[in-house]
């Protein structure tokens, strides 16, 4: 079965410094990963997809991930945070291990930025 | 594109009632899915429709939770005699194509409360 684990549930960061959001993935096929991002009481946003292309993925707002085949992961990262970049940030993986078309969703890490 | 589109945002209603949630998904897409999160969760699966064929049915959705996308356009997600565990947010999602790594489009989601 896929799943897929978010090592942190809460970051706090500086404005204007690295962003690192952890995730690893568990998946018998090749998976489909996602990274979205949630702004309270709103829906989800795609940031960014890997797709069995390109490794390393571009997003939208200065976003981008590495998928990481050998250490399974595809940790979510940004040179530089800016304020409104604080939301929750879900990674997401979508395959055929069960035939399913749905996501299966991480539990979330919530990203604080401080000014 | 003007996006998935849900309503109401908003229902709080009485243990015990029916409620019912709809979702326009983006036109051109033939597959939706329903989510629901909890508080400090992530989304967990429902139910998903390839047009108006409902092909999958998670175990969360109990036989006081009925789905419909009678056209193959909008959906409606209809619950029962509602209880206090019904209490989340109801998401619905749209995606277009066969494959699994086409991303998948949120609304905004139906809040729900149980009194």
């Amino acid at each position: 079965a896929q799943s897929v684990t978010q090592l942190d549930s809460h970051v706090s960061v500086s404005e204007g410094t690295p962003v690192l959001l952890r995730c690893n993935y568990s998946s018998s096929y090749s998976p489909s990963l996602f990274w979205y991002v949630q702004h309270p009481n709103k829906g989800l946003q795609l940031l960014l997809k890997y797709t069995s292309a390109a490794t390393l993925v571009k997003g939208i707002n200065g976003f981008e991930a590495e998928f990481k085949k050998s250490e399974t992961s595809f940790h979510l990262t940004k040179p530089s945070a800016h304020m409104s970049d604080a939301a929750e940030y879900f990674c997401v993986v979508s395959g055929l291990d069960t035939g399913r078309r749905a996501l299966t969703f991480g539990s979330g890490t919530r990203l604080q930025v401080q000014p | 594109d003007t996006g998935v589109s849900q309503n109401p945002r908003h229902k709080i209603t009485k243990r015990g009632q029916n409620v019912t949630f709809r979702c326009d998904p983006i036109s051109e897409h033939n597959r939706l899915y329903w989510y629901r999160q909890t508080l400090g969760q992530g989304p967990e699966f429902l139910t998903y429709f390839q047009n108006e064929a409902q092909l999958e049915k998670s175990r969360l959705l109990s036989d006081r939770f009925s789905a419909e996308r009678p056209k193959g356009s909008f959906s409606t997600l209809e619950i029962q005699r509602t209880e206090q565990g019904d209490s989340a947010m109801y998401l619905c999602a749209s995606s277009l194509g066969l494959n699994s790594n086409q991303p998948q489009h949120f609304g905004d989601g139906t809040r729900l409360s149980i009194l």
